[in-house]
């Protein structure tokens, strides 16, 4: 079956920096995302690999492993605003999007 | 602005009752699709639309159904609710292509609640 595995919960301090992992088996790969969720909002578009390496938007980076099935969201400089649900997701063969259930990050003071 | 508008925002729904969520959009994308999204699970796809007139079933279909008249409507219908349709509805979009990112964007959510 077609999985993406992320931690649950994550905690960290503001003006830290913090790394969320993704581990995926899908059948297939045509490119992994990062979404960003606020409570009671609708998910927005953070990120897009395809190719292996690290792909950086200010404070945000995403990286990707295809060989090892792994991405990682690293944000920097953190900021209470940034306390928010992460999703991973990945477009498999048929070019559908399969969900990892996200993981919540807390920024305390 | 620009977006997808769904409404309800929030309805509470009794079992057995017939029960229609509206998504539109003004962005002219050609694929629409509808997840539902329930604690500790992944957004599940429930219907999608690549093009207007034609849909397909995602992972989670049963009790539901849609139509695409037109590109900017994409309209969920539950048949019959049932408590397990309690969740919340994530309609979204993107300018399909079979390259490149094709980044959904989501509506607002309508939440609801089947009693």
């Amino acid at each position: 079956g077609q999985n993406i595995d992320q931690p649950t919960e994550m905690t960290a301090t503001e003006g830290a920096i913090v790394q969320i992992n993704c581990t995926y088996q899908t059948s297939g790969f045509n490119g992994l995302f990062w979404y960003q969720q606020h409570a009671g909002e609708a998910p927005t578009f953070l990120s897009y690999n395809v190719l292996d390496g690290l792909e950086e938007k200010g404070r945000f980076s995403s990286f990707l492993s295809r060989s090892k099935g792994y991405s990682y969201l690293l944000l920097k400089e953190l900021q209470m605003k940034d306390s928010a649900s992460y999703l991973c997701a990945v477009r498999d063969s048929n070019y559908q999007l399969i969900w990892g259930a996200g993981t919540k990050l807390i920024i305390k003071p | 602005i620009a977006g997808i508008t769904q409404a309800p925002t929030s309805q509470i729904l009794a079992a057995g009752r017939r029960m229609t969520l509206r998504c539109t959009q003004d962005m002219r994308h050609n694929a629409m699709y509808w997840y539902r999204q329930d604690l500790g699970l992944g957004l599940r796809l429930i219907h999608y639309s690549n093009t207007a007139g034609t849909t397909g079933k995602g992972e989670v279909p049963d009790g539901y159904s849609v139509s695409r008249a037109n590109t900017d409507d994409f309209p969920l219908t539950l048949a019959s609710a049932v408590p397990s349709q309690t969740s919340v509805y994530f309609c979204a979009s993107s300018d399909s292509s079979s390259t490149g990112a094709n980044v959904l964007t989501f509506g607002a959510g309508s939440r609801l609640t089947v009693l």
